[in-house]
């Protein structure tokens, strides 16, 4: 079983609509990050997460750790956020080294 | 805004071959990391680094891996007698501290072709 599940894997919206990425976890960890994977294949940080909330722009990302659960949220979403996002984790006691989900292919059609 | 950097963006290698992927991390950071991902499949661990030794390893990182920083900037990962299954995308990363989580800011990749 993945640590680590993401859903969907694949989802196509419209220019302007409000987006949510889903992350599940089934281990214990210390931080959970969102990243951006574009199409030629760079990563990108987005957020580190241990509780609460975090707003950066038109992204917000979420979690709750007693749910093992986070999401990531875009609003007014635009063509240039077509991207693979990706939830990885900083597991409990597995010191610094990132767990990386499978990631969600995000398509925004103008 | 300073930015981790990788050479190079693509090698193509035979089977058998060596080959040594180079990256600069960040200047004040300590701690580096690489990661593979092969073509469709998600991103895996494979070395963490701290003052001038291997901190964390994982099962991939076999005889065959072996990583060093050889000088104040560099941070190579050497590859002996690559395989065909060892073509993937291998990204550098760094981070300010280790031990406790931390943003880490990942390198553009090198695509490694094992042919």
């Amino acid at each position: 079983k993945n640590e680590v599940e993401q859903s969907p894997q694949n989802l196509t919206a419209q220019e302007g609509e409000f987006i949510t990425i889903n992350c599940s976890y089934s281990v214990g960890i210390s931080a959970l990050h969102w990243l951006q994977q574009h199409p030629g294949g760079g990563i990108v940080s987005l957020f580190m997460l241990s509780s609460g909330k975090k707003k950066h722009g038109r992204l917000i990302a979420t979690i709750n750790i007693q749910e093992k659960h986070s999401s990531l949220h875009i609003t007014a979403s635009h063509p240039r956020d077509s991207a693979v996002y990706i939830c990885a984790l900083n597991l409990l006691y597995g010191n610094e080294k990132l767990t990386f989900g499978t990631g969600t292919r995000l398509t925004i059609i103008p | 805004e300073p930015e981790v950097t990788q050479t190079p963006s693509h090698q193509v290698t035979q089977m058998g071959q060596e080959v040594i992927l180079r990256c600069v991390p960040i200047s004040n950071h300590l701690y580096f990391y690489w990661y593979r991902q092969i073509l469709g499949q998600k991103v895996e661990f494979l070395v963490s680094f701290y003052n001038n030794e291997i901190s964390e390893k994982s099962e991939i990182f076999d005889d065959q891996f072996s990583v060093e920083r050889p000088d104040g900037s560099n941070f190579t990962l050497k590859i002996r007698s690559t395989k065909l299954e060892d073509s993937a995308m291998y990204f550098c990363a760094s981070s300010t501290t280790g031990g406790l989580p931390d943003t880490q800011y990942f390198g553009p990749g090198t695509r490694l072709t094992v042919l």
